[in-house]
């Protein structure tokens, strides 16, 4: 059964670092990986879409890699800003039916 | 031009009262997906559509019913809830080309309360 974990829960941080995001999953076979960003009382905002085939995606500050036979994907985002503040969510499918199995996420804090 | 919506918003209901959320997208896509996400803020699959019928059914209580009239609407429906059913709801939607699927959009969510 597959289970992703995203470490750290929560991180606070001062603006302008930049920083990672990890996520790991645990079956190794999966068909894609998508990152999300939850504003509180909001629903998701898809970030980027990495393939199984694909080694990295970038979307302006953001960066996500995908390492499929270790298990991970992180995402980096270069230059946080305040704006960033938000929980990230992970989330792998593991076949064409395209079913999400979430990680718990990580609730970012970007101070000013 | 919100591109995957839900009704209401909000719903408080009692226990044992039969209640229904909409969802509508009007991206064109084909698949459609209900979330929920609990307490803890944890995201679980319950159901997908693709083309009005249905490829994903997880272990979901009989109390609830998706409904998807036609390939831009997917309506879930509550028989007889009960407190566990306080979560927020999402729907979600994707297309599928050739068997593959893009990313999925999700709609800003259902905060269903059961006193």
């Amino acid at each position: 059964k597959q289970e992703v974990t995203q470490i750290p829960a929560a991180l606070s941080v001062p603006e302008g670092e930049n920083l990672v995001l990890n996520c790991s999953f645990t079956d190794s076979a999966i068909y894609n990986l998508q990152w999300f960003r939850q504003d509180p009382g909001k629903g998701l905002t898809s970030l980027l879409l990495i393939q199984s085939s694909q080694r990295e995606q970038t979307s302006g500050r953001l960066n996500a890699s995908l390492d499929k036979s270790s298990g991970r994907s992180t995402l980096y985002i270069a230059a946080s800003q305040p704006g960033d503040s938000a929980t990230y969510l992970c989330a792998v499918s593991m076949d064409s039916s395209y079913k999400l199995i979430f990680g718990s996420g990580t609730r970012l804090l970007v101070r000013p | 031009d919100t591109a995957v919506s839900q009704t209401p918003k909000y719903l408080v209901t009692q226990m044992g009262n039969d209640k229904s959320i909409k969802c509508e997208q009007n991206l064109g896509h084909d698949t459609m997906y209900w979330y929920k996400q609990d307490s803890k803020k944890f995201l679980k699959i319950m159901f997908s559509y693709n083309n009005k019928e249905l490829i994903i059914n997880e272990t979901v209580p009989n109390r609830f019913s998706p409904k998807s009239p036609d390939k831009a609407h997917l309506n879930l429906h509550i028989n007889s809830l009960e407190l566990g059913d306080s979560a927020v709801y999402f729907c979600a939607s994707t297309v599928s080309t050739s068997g593959s699927f893009s990313e999925q959009y999700f709609g800003p969510g259902t905060r269903l309360t059961v006193t």
